[in-house]
This record gives structure tokens, sequence and C-alpha cells, in this order.
């Protein structure tokens, strides 16, 4: 089955870049979205199709995808970006395994 | 305004049975997919299953295949994951969401405990 990995934390200071990536065979000739999760609310769209926001994400979130890695990239990371962020494959549905981002 | 609300959760024994609910409003919601995905307790999330617009094609992961069902009452705006012979395994935060180019849109979730 497919599988893709996420690092299971990512640490960044306020103002700085965040980058979170998500590994997976022939990653790049799949779509892939990423969800964040605050702790004790439902998981909230973010990015889509690879590298599309949804309106009202702020820009400050980007993303990319080619070879076998998708890249979040959270640009000036703010207290509030703090959540756990987790890709997913559009094709077969599948989740990452998450990524706890701690904003310090 | 796309809201989803799910209800059905509770507690349930091994091998019992359990019907959630998802009631969809804001959009044409014969016009979409929609998706289950859990979330068991301190853990990542796992797609469940989906459902075209008009019923007509239906996937699950492999790990439900044979116990539960998923279904939709259009005229209703509602979908529904039956649950059965659940397992320990199962228990999990059950969330519905529309189903278009991503999971857009997401319910607050439903708890479901499989315990003796």
């Amino acid at each position: 089955s497919y599988e893709l990995t996420q690092p299971p934390s990512v640490s960044v200071s306020p103002g700085q870049t965040a980058s979170i990536t998500c590994s997976g065979d022939k990653l790049g000739d799949k779509y892939v979205c990423w969800y964040q999760q605050r702790p004790g609310q439902s998981p909230v769209l973010v990015i889509y199709q690879n590298n599309k926001r949804p309106s009202g994400i702020p820009e400050r979130f980007s993303a990319s995808n080619s070879g076998n890695t998708a890249t979040l990239t959270i640009s000036g990371t703010q207290a509030m970006d703090e959540a756990d962020y987790y890709c997913q494959t559009w094709d077969n549905k599948v989740f990452g395994g998450g990524t706890e981002l701690t904003v310090l | 305004e796309v809201q989803l609300v799910e209800s059905g959760g509770g507690l349930v024994q091994p091998g019992g049975s359990l019907r959630l609910s998802c009631a969809a409003s804001g959009f044409i919601f014969s016009n979409y997919w929609m998706s289950w995905v859990r979330q068991a307790p301190g853990k990542g999330l796992e797609w469940v299953a989906n459902i075209k617009g008009d019923g007509s094609e239906i996937y699950y992961v492999y790990s439900v295949k044979g116990r539960f069902t998923i279904s939709r009452d259009n005229p209703k705006n509602s979908v529904y994951l039956q649950m059965d012979s659940l397992r320990a395994e199962d228990t999990a935060v059950y969330y519905c969401a529309r189903d278009g180019t991503s999971l857009d849109y997401w319910g607050q979730g439903t708890l479901v405990s499989v315990s003796s």
C-alpha cells in the first residue's frame, strides 16, 4: 500500500520560515493536499492540487511537489500556525502521519 | 455557508453496530462526493470511505471493507456510515468531509468508542 512519510515534529521561531516535508514514491506525479489541525479542532484545508490556497488561507502558506517530495512552507510563521499538519495524496486518499509544528 | 454536522457516535461493545449521520447544508449536496475520515485518540487522520454525488461509486479503505457501508440520501442532504462488527481499533473521532478537489469542508466530528 502507498505510504507518505512526514517528520513527526518541526520547530520554528516566530517570524521565520517553516518547511514541512512529505515523501512518497513518485509523489510528484500525484496531486497533494495539506491540512492544518489545531488542538481540539477539525482539520482545515490549507493547500490543494499541490500549490493552490483556498480562499481565506493566508498567503504565507505555500507548497510545492516534485520528485518524491512535497513541501509545505509557512513564511513569517505566527504563533497561531502552531498545529499538526497532514499531507494527503488525492488519488488514493492516503494521509501522511502528520507533523507537529511548534512555534517557539 | 457550508456546514457539516455529524451525529450518532457513542459507546458500543466489540462486535456491535452504529450508524453515523452527517447533515450537510450550504451547497448543492448531490454535486459532491462525500468522505468519512477518522482519527484515533492521539493519532493521525485516516480516510475511511467516500461516495459519489449520485451514489454510483463507493470506495473504502481496506481495513473496513465488508464491515462498514457508506450511503447517502440526497433529498435529505445527508450521508451515512453504517458500522458493523466493530472492533476496539475502530475507536476514533469520525469526521465527514466534502470531497471535491480536496476535503475542503469538515464537520466537527463524532466520537465512536468500542469497548466492553
